[in-house]
Formats: C-alpha cells, structure tokens, sequence
C-alpha cells in the first residue's frame, strides 16, 4: 500500500485556471508537508501542517492555500494559476521523531 | 539563499567501487541531517540520517560522515551497485522533531556504471 499518495500525477492547465492537489498518507504521522521543485530541481518548503494546525507558511503568494480536514490529508488549493507556478509539487509526513516520507509528486504544467 | 549546497551535480563510478556525495552547509542551527534518493518520476525515498552529536552513522552498504567544525557531511555507498544509480539529494533540519522542514540540496545525479 502506498504510503503517502498524491492526485493527480499529471495536470495540465491554462493560466488563471484554480486547481487542487490532494495529498493523503496512512502512516498516522502528525505533521504533513507541501514542497515545491522547481525547475532548477531545488526542492523547497511551503507549508507545514501539525494535526490539522498550520505551523510553517514560507513566502508563498496567498494564491496557494493548504487545508487539512484531518491528519491524514493535507490538500493544496491554487487560484488563478500562474506561469512560473509550472513544478513538480511533493506532499510528506513525518512522525514526531523521524524522516519525512515523500509522495511521487504532481506535475503541474500551465499553459 | 541555499543553505545547503550539494557542489557536485554529477558522479559517474564504477559497479563495485566506492561512491562518495559530498554536502556542505552554512547554518550552524542544523543539527540533523538526512540523505535521500530520488528516481526519475518518483519522490525521494529517505536513505540514512546523522544527528548533530555523531560523526558517523552506518546502515548496510551506506555510511554517512559528519564534519561539523567544517559543516560538512558525505555519504559513502560501498560497493556501489547499478541499482544505485539516481539523483542524491542531502538535506538539514534545525530540529529533529517533526515540523520543522527539511533544507534540501539540489542533488547529485550517480551513474554507476557495470
């Protein structure tokens, strides 16, 4: 069984569109993640959730917001979509004491 | 700014021999570190990790080495196999709990080749 499982794999889009992303893991960690890599394949920290309370938001336009009805999802919401928001984006969980586990990522492309 | 800087963006070694990834970090507030590897279409897949108050930690045929006074760690593969072959990537946390995000490098691409 997949740990942490993201949909879609793939998605292809027009700019100004609004998209989600769902992140689900059943590995009853507490805290999930939302990680950007872009195209210099450099993978950095959006947003954080620790039971559903959001404890890091780095500088992320507001266009983008997370939401986790529970500890085992943490979705991400992304309005009017942008060129430069063309990535690979990778949800994670963590333990309390241990490494974050990754999914295999959601491509988005914006045309 | 990048905090943590893999200086290597490739490494070709032969089947058998020992592969050694290099990282280096700025901020002295890291105190655990952590390899993962990633395959194409994939997410990366954690591998090994260090705490601050060691200088080596070993798990089979992968090895990773602390140098804080330098800021550097390296994680060694012996002997490294094709099945290695992915992108590296090392990464920094300044806690080991959880909620505190991961610092990444850009990554390492090895080629280990028969």
């Amino acid at each position: 069984d997949t740990a942490v499982s993201q949909t879609p794999k793939y998605l292809v889009t027009q700019m100004g569109n609004d998209k989600s992303i769902k992140c689900e893991q059943n590995l009853g960690h507490d805290t999930m993640y939302w990680y950007k890599q872009d195209s210099k394949k450099f993978l950095k920290i959006m947003f954080s959730y620790n039971n559903k309370e959001l404890i890091i938001n780095e500088t992320v336009p507001n266009r983008f917001s997370p939401k986790s009805p529970d500890k085992a999802h943490l979705n991400l919401h992304i309005n009017s979509l942008e060129l430069g928001d063309s990535a690979v984006y990778f949800c994670a969980s963590s333990p309390s004491l241990g490494p974050q586990h990754f999914g295999d990522g959601t491509r988005l492309s914006i045309l | 700014d990048q905090q943590v800087k893999q200086n290597s963006p490739s490494l070709s070694v032969q089947e058998g021999r020992i592969s050694i990834l290099n990282c280096d970090y700025t901020n002295s507030m890291f105190d655990y570190f952590l390899w993962y590897k990633k395959y194409p279409a994939e997410g990366p897949t954690f591998l090994i990790s260090i705490s601050s108050i060691k200088d080596k930690n070993e798990d089979g045929r992968f090895t990773v080495f602390l140098n804080k006074s330098a800021k550097h760690l390296s994680l060694h593969i012996v002997p490294s196999q094709p099945g290695d072959s992915a992108v590296y990537f090392c990464a920094a946390k300044k806690n080991s709990n959880s909620g505190y995000a991961l610092n990444f490098g850009k990554g390492t691409s090895l080629l280990v080749t028969p």
